[in-house]
């Protein structure tokens, strides 16, 4: 059962056209993350909040913007998407001081950019 | 920079074999050491985890070495089943920095019936 949600699962849009991606969890978690991932390969850490009104950049450059006005809610956005914007995104959380146990992610959107 | 790293992109064993998938790791500083497991068209799902002051751990058919000495982690699963196909992702913690961890490149594991 799946405590973080993710929408839309599947996008395909226009570029240039404004998108955002949206990632809620109902556990509760203080820290939450957003990661890019292409086909079998690693996830890139785009963004990540360790609380309300807390975000930061994570170690792969990323046009999008993020947002956490609430502690479920961590929306992602696109001002302006472009083709090379088409991947994988994964939303997840974990627990506060947690290394990894308490990490959940996610089913992920699969963006596609034409 | 510091990075994991997988030996094998692709790994094909016959139902009923173990499989051994592994990882090089970077930071001689991290302290904490995941194992995910990647179905198609999901996120990432907990397997097992490994503190740095531990050799080994057990779960269920799953057990995961570390080896210190030359920054190598394995995942080993005993009498692979077809539903353990996918993508196996280690991923590597230092507990005195952020705790975010930092994931390597998969391992497809492809078990034949």
């Amino acid at each position: 059962e799946a405590d973080i949600y993710q929408t839309p699962r599947y996008l395909v849009i226009g570029t240039g056209k404004k998108i955002t991606l949206e990632c809620s969890q109902t556990m509760g978690h203080d820290k939450m993350y957003w990661y890019q991932q292409d086909p079998g390969m690693e996830l890139h850490l785009i963004h990540y909040s360790y609380g309300v009104n807390s975000t930061e950049k994570g170690d792969l450059s990323s046009e999008s913007t993020v947002s956490r006005i609430r502690t479920e809610h961590f929306p992602l956005t696109l001002e302006s998407a472009r083709p090379s914007h088409t991947s994988q995104y994964l939303c997840a959380s974990s627990e506060w001081g947690q290394g990894g146990y308490g990490y959940t992610f996610g089913s992920g959107t699969r963006l596609t950019v034409v | 920079g510091e990075s994991v790293g997988l030996h094998l992109p692709t790994l094909s064993v016959q139902e009923g074999d173990n499989s051994i998938i592994n990882c090089a790791y970077s930071n001689s500083a991290s302290d904490y050491f995941i194992w995910y497991k990647q179905e198609s068209g999901k996120g990432p799902q907990f397997i097992i985890d490994i503190r740095s002051n531990m050799d080994k751990r057990q779960g269920q058919r799953v057990t995961v070495l570390l080896n210190k000495t030359v920054k190598h982690l394995s995942l080993q699963i005993a009498a692979t089943q077809p539903g353990d196909s996918a993508v196996y992702f280690c991923a590597e913690t230092f507990s005195g920095g952020s705790y975010i961890p930092t994931f390597g490149r998969g391992t497809s594991l492809i078990v034949h019936p």
